[in-house]
C-alpha cells in the first residue's frame, strides 16, 4: 500500500484557518486521497476525499497538488471541537488489490487553543 | 440514521474465556469492517465483509473469528486471547466496499487478563 507522511502534531487558535499537510509521493493513478479524523474517545469520522481536483464540503476543503504527491486539508475556521487526530489515507479504487481497505498512517494530532 | 452501534462498550475477559463483540447498522450498507486500535496508535484493518461474505482477512490469528449473519449485523467471536490483544475494537460500515465513506462505531474497549 502506498504510504502517507504527516506531521506528528500541529497547533492552531480558535477561529483561525488550519492547513494540515500530507505527503504521498508513491501514490498510484487509481488511489483516492481520503481524510478521516478521530475525536477523543470516538471512532474515526470521514472528513473528505478527492482524486485530482480540489474538493470542498461542509466540513473542510482538500487541496491536491498537480502531481498528486501531496495534499492539504484545510479547516477554514478551527473550533475547539476540531481538536482530533487527522488521518490522511490513500484508498485504492475498484479492482485494485487494496479495494475496500483503509490503511491508516500515524496521523496529525491537532490542538486548538481558545 | 447514520449510526453504527457496538456492544458491549467495555469487556474484560480471561485468557480462557469465550466472548463475542457485536456490531449493528441499519443504513442498508453491504460492506462491514473490523478494526483493532492499540493505545495511541492508528486503527488497523482486521476483516472486510462484502455482501455478507468475507472478502479480506488481514492475516488475523484464528483466535479472532468474524461472522456476518445478515446484512445489518457483524460479530467478532473471541477465544483464547492473549493480554496483547487488549485494544479498542472498532466496527465500520459503508454502502459498498468501494464506497468513499466508512461510518465507524464508538468501539468496544477490550481488556484481556
Amino acid at each position: 500500500d502506498a504510504k502517507t507522511t504527516q506531521p506528528n502534531s500541529m497547533e492552531s487558535n480558535e477561529e483561525e484557518p488550519v492547513h494540515l499537510p500530507c505527503n504521498h509521493s508513491t501514490i498510484s493513478g487509481t488511489d483516492y486521497i481520503h481524510w478521516y479524523r478521530q475525536l477523543p474517545s470516538q471512532g474515526p469520522e470521514y472528513v473528505i476525499h478527492g482524486l485530482t481536483s480540489n474538493v470542498n464540503n461542509r466540513m473542510a476543503s482538500l487541496a491536491i497538488a498537480e502531481d498528486r504527491k501531496s495534499s492539504t486539508l484545510i479547516l477554514h475556521r478551527a473550533t475547539l471541537r476540531d481538536a482530533a487526530v487527522y488521518y490522511c489515507i490513500l484508498k485504492g479504487g475498484a479492482g485494485g488489490t487494496s479495494y475496500g481497505k483503509l490503511t491508516f498512517g500515524q496521523g496529525t494530532i491537532l490542538t486548538v487553543h481558545p | 440514521d447514520t449510526e453504527v452501534t457496538q456492544t458491549p462498550k467495555h469487556l474484560v475477559m480471561g485468557m480462557t474465556n469465550k466472548k463475542s463483540l457485536k456490531c449493528e447498522q441499519h443504513m442498508g450498507h453491504r460492506a462491514m469492517y473490523w478494526y483493532k486500535q492499540k493505545a495511541k496508535k492508528p486503527p488497523e484493518l482486521m476483516f472486510v465483509y462484502s455482501y455478507e461474505k468475507l472478502s479480506i482477512n488481514e492475516s488475523v490469528p484464528s483466535r479472532f473469528s468474524p461472522e456476518c449473519p445478515n446484512s445489518s449485523l457483524l460479530n467478532l467471536h473471541l477465544h483464547a486471547l492473549q493480554p496483547e490483544d487488549s485494544a479498542l475494537y472498532l466496527c465500520a460500515s459503508s454502502q459498498r466496499a468501494v464506497s468513499y465513506e466508512q461510518y465507524f462505531g464508538p468501539g468496544t474497549r477490550l481488556t484481556v487478563t
